[in-house]
């Protein structure tokens, strides 16, 4: 199975400042990676996939990129409803492994 | 609208078994996987499984084989995640996702909480 790491585990941060997550994947998965966003008691929220690419509706603060084993995400300017848990998964083989997320709070 | 409604919180006793459902609506149901994920908890999302709900070509994850059963009923368009004996460490939410052939889980359920209690 592929393993996904993530860091930071957590993270805080003022409002306006870039943000960047990083995710590795355990082996080659080109770019079959996405992005969610989970905030307290609700669902998990598509924002990224195929590694770089925008889900509709979602902002374009949000933004993704790598390929093969080292990813990242960014928000270009953090603003207050961005506080969630951010978690990477791979889709290039079952199973689709998460990462283990990154909890991002405001300073 | 493509939607997934799943069954209400369910709370248990360990030893009892239990199906939850995941109703769809607003795509052809037959052409997309069914996934679902685990979320103990205050803890992360755990990948359990895929469902093809045309021929019921089923995928577990190692670590749920055995201890769930995935299921489909392609008139009603609706999934199901069923446990034959609950134990307490089952007390998680569960939710139900969309997956592309080889893409994204790109919409998801509401979630299902189920407590166990011992």
């Amino acid at each position: 199975d592929i393993q996904m790491t993530q860091s930071p585990s957590s993270l805080s941060a003022s409002v306006g400042d870039r943000v960047t997550i990083t995710c590795q994947a355990s082996q080659d998965i080109s770019n079959y990676l996405s992005w969610f966003q989970q905030k307290p008691g609700k669902a998990p929220k598509l924002l990224i996939y195929d590694a770089s690419t925008l889900e509709t509706g979602v902002p374009s603060r949000f933004s993704g990129s790598g390929s093969g084993t080292d990813f990242s995400f960014t928000i270009s300017s953090l603003q207050p409803e961005d506080i969630a848990t951010y978690y990477c998964q791979h889709y290039e083989s079952l199973p689709d492994t998460f990462g283990p997320g990154t909890k991002l709070d405001v300073k | 609208e493509v939607q997934l409604v799943q069954s209400g919180a369910e709370a248990k006793q360990a030893g009892e078994s239990l199906k939850i459902s995941c109703e769809a609506s607003g795509y052809s149901f037959t052409t997309y996987w069914i996934a679902w994920v685990r979320q103990m908890p205050g803890k992360g999302l755990e990948w359990m499984g895929i469902i093809y709900p045309r021929d019921s070509d089923t995928r577990y994850s190692p670590s749920f084989q055995g201890q769930v059963t995935m299921s489909v009923d392609k008139s009603i368009n609706t999934a199901y995640l069923q446990w034959s004996s609950l134990k307490a460490s089952d007390t998680a939410m569960y939710y139900c996702a969309r997956r592309q052939q080889l893409g994204p889980s790109d919409y998801w359920g509401q979630g299902t909480l189920v407590t166990v209690s011992s």
